[in-house]
């Protein structure tokens, strides 16, 4: 059972490159998540879907975009890397919406980097 | 505002021997607790949670956290510590009362825990 697949798991970029990180799950999960990871400072919310078809801007939503592209995949996109944005991203998911139980199930990451 | 504070950033703690990492937080109603683990190059995983009832609540691994209302503390303990519970845990917790994304858990800031053999 794979449960949340990140992909990639490691990325360079340039200043003002573009990419996107892949999130999906295989848990029949109605929620999604994306958070950032940075020393220090524990995990802000980037995005969040409660369900198929909504995205709601979390914490620190600048700078990112997201698509909820089915119940099973949530897209992150950087549109132009800033070198604030290296960090660690993690995509995550729950059975219910708005966390009401807060078991969170956490893919590996992806540890991006911006020069 | 919801928010959660981890004072310590490193434990450290001989095998064998209990351990306590804390935890305090701040909600406008009643709170939801968390706590999760995080492995190297590892994504977080659930250890346990209050919403209601018993303080003392038991999780996976043997660990257990005791909520206390008046010190608004949420600290986790383990009787015994073992070499592989090294690793870093975060607390999170929810307002029940709040709205947008608000309503999303809010993690503290980490705690790194060392077990000595």
């Amino acid at each position: 059972n794979a449960g949340v697949t990140q992909t990639p798991k490691f990325q360079v970029l340039k200043t003002g490159q573009s990419m996107t990180l892949q999130c999906a799950q295989d848990m029949n999960h109605n929620s999604m998540y994306w958070y950032r990871q940075d020393p220090g400072m524990g995990l802000r919310l980037i995005y969040y879907s409660a369900s198929e078809g909504t995205t709601d801007k979390g914490e620190v939503p600048n700078g990112y975009n997201v698509s909820r592209l089915n119940k099973r995949e949530f897209s992150l996109r950087l549109e132009s890397a800033a070198p604030s944005q290296t960090s660690v991203y993690f995509c995550a998911s729950s059975p219910y919406a708005n966390q009401n139980t807060g078991e969170l199930f956490f893919g590996e990451g992806s540890r991006l980097t911006v020069l | 505002a919801q928010s959660v504070a981890q004072p310590e950033d490193q434990v450290n703690v001989a095998e064998g021997n209990p351990l306590t990492v804390k935890c305090t937080y701040s909600v406008s109603g009643n709170p939801y607790l968390f706590w999760y683990v995080q492995y190297p190059n590892r994504g977080l995983q659930f250890l346990l949670k209050y919403i209601t009832g018993d303080n003392l609540v038991k999780g996976s691994y043997g660990f257990e956290a005791e909520f206390n209302k008046s010190q608004t503390s949420f600290h986790l303990k383990k009787p015994s510590a073992l070499v592989s519970d090294s690793a870093l845990y975060f607390c999170a917790v929810r307002d029940l009362i709040s709205s947008g994304s608000a309503r999303q858990l809010t993690f503290g800031s980490g705690t790194q825990l060392t077990v000595l053999p």
